[in-house]
């Protein structure tokens, strides 16, 4: 099957500090990619959908400024958190799309730990 | 609104079959998948049903029934590593997945 990958795994930062999370499809050509948060113990929460070349729509309560998203080609997506704090460490998981009615292929997810 | 509804957890016993499963009420309809997520991991792909009846892969099956709002994963044979959490996941009229809330399953020996 497709190959997406999430670089770093995980990652440390500081309060306030920004952080950048990359998401590649590997062996297919990512029209839309998708990021998630997952927190503890608790299912997938759909964060902002992206098509590459356009501005990603984000999801009600997902603050744009925040959490920046860049869709710049059709293999790679970036997540940037900006000013972290630590109620934004989180499992951060992307996945990607060739065409509508294709199936989405999940990385293997980042877990972001803000201190 | 859309709403999909899966038992928050269950508990089998090694060798047995258990049926986890899923109710939803979506706008629009293009497909049911179910995913398997172990703990600190992204969820991985299991079945995908977009007619009614069953799906059978190995060890694990899935059925839908689109008239009920309808599904189910069944796990035969279970094995210590099936523990995990169930995602239930509905492609909707704009193509995006709507999620369950996931059913953890613990497997004893």
């Amino acid at each position: 099957g497709a190959v997406v990958s999430q670089h770093p795994s995980w990652v440390i930062c500081k309060s306030g500090t920004s952080v950048k999370i990359e998401c590649r499809s590997l062996d297919f050509q990512a029209t839309t990619m998708f990021w998630y948060r997952q927190f503890p113990k608790q299912s997938l929460m759909l964060m902002a959908t992206s098509n590459e070349g356009s501005k990603a729509t984000y999801e009600q309560g997902v603050e744009k400024d925040k959490f920046l998203i860049n869709h710049a080609s059709l293999t790679l997506s970036t997540l940037t958190v900006t000013s972290a704090h630590p109620e934004d460490s989180s499992f951060y998981i992307c996945s990607a799309r060739d065409l509508p009615g294709y199936e989405q292929y999940f990385g293997p997810g980042t877990r972001l730990t803000v201190t | 609104g859309q709403n999909i509804d899966q038992p928050t957890e269950m508990t089998a016993t090694e060798g047995a079959i258990v049926q986890i499963n899923c109710t939803y009420q979506t706008s629009g309809f293009n497909g049911l998948f179910w995913y398997q997520q172990h703990a600190g991991e992204a969820p991985t792909f299991l079945s995908y049903n977009v007619l009614d009846g069953l799906e059978e892969k190995g060890r694990f099956s899935s059925f839908l029934s689109r008239s009920k709002g309808y599904s189910y994963l069944l796990l035969k044979e279970l094995q210590m590593k099936d523990s995990a959490s169930y995602l239930c996941a509905v492609r909707d009229s704009n193509y995006q997945l709507i999620w369950g809330a996931g059913t953890k399953l613990i497997i004893k020996p």
